[in-house]
């Protein structure tokens, strides 16, 4: 069975520090990874999918990068962080061209200070 | 632009109560919709999933039906109980966007709490 993980599961950063999330997928290839930011009573918003190793896309311009070195780890990184970017993030996966349904993973509830 | 609403955003009911929950999309060309329940500080976990071309879907307690022309999802649960207690999020996939991934759109979820 496909699992997904997810960490850390909470960080607490001072404004102006990088940052990395990292996300992997087990029992699965080749899936569809993205990455949501949920801000506190809002809907999640997407922040980038990738459907392969090195193809990253963007759906809001942020202070925030997404990489995916390998097939199935996405990470989120930023090189300073700014209050606004308290959160929790949410990774995510599909299968390419298959029902759809996104499962995912527990997520990372980030305090920027 | 595809935009998701859900009303009411809260909603507490007694224990054993049948509910509906809502969901309006503005844009009726969507691939599929689904539902998903979010418990505190968890990540978001798929009930039903409903392809455009079918009417209701079935799991359960819950049923969720979808009314593309009119651009509504109602999620039913029946014969409600405390461990319901979440929120719940709809989400909709349209049939064409940007790039192969398909991004999903989500409303802002409706918090159920169900009371003992």
């Amino acid at each position: 069975s496909q699992t997904i993980h997810q960490w850390p599961a909470t960080l607490v950063q001072p404004v102006g520090s990088p940052l990395s999330l990292e996300c992997t997928v087990e029992g699965t290839s080749n899936p569809n990874l993205y990455w949501y930011r949920q801000a506190a009573g809002r809907g999640l918003q997407l922040l980038f999918y990738s459907v392969g190793i090195g193809q990253i896309s963007s759906e809001v311009p942020q202070n925030l990068s997404a990489s995916r070195p390998q097939d199935r780890q996405f990470i989120l990184s930023s090189k300073k962080l700014l209050l606004s970017d308290s959160g929790f993030y949410l990774c995510a996966w599909a299968t390419s061209g298959g029902t759809d349904t996104q499962y995912f993973g527990p997520g990372t509830r980030l305090t920027v200070l | 632009k595809q935009e998701v609403t859900q009303i009411p955003a809260a909603l507490s009911v007694p224990e054993g109560e049948n509910l509906v929950l809502n969901c309006s999309f503005t844009d009726s060309a969507i691939y599929n919709l689904q539902w998903f329940r979010q418990d505190p500080g968890k990540g978001l976990t798929s009930l039903l999933l409903i392809q455009s071309s079918q009417r209701e879907q079935t799991s359960g307690r819950l049923n969720a039906s979808l009314d593309k022309s009119s651009g509504r999802s109602t999620l039913y649960i029946a014969a409600s109980q405390p461990g319901d207690s979440a929120t719940y999020l709809c989400a909709v996939r349209p049939i064409v966007s940007s790039g192969s991934a398909r991004q999903l759109t989500f409303g802002s979820g409706t918090q159920l709490t169900v009371l003992p």
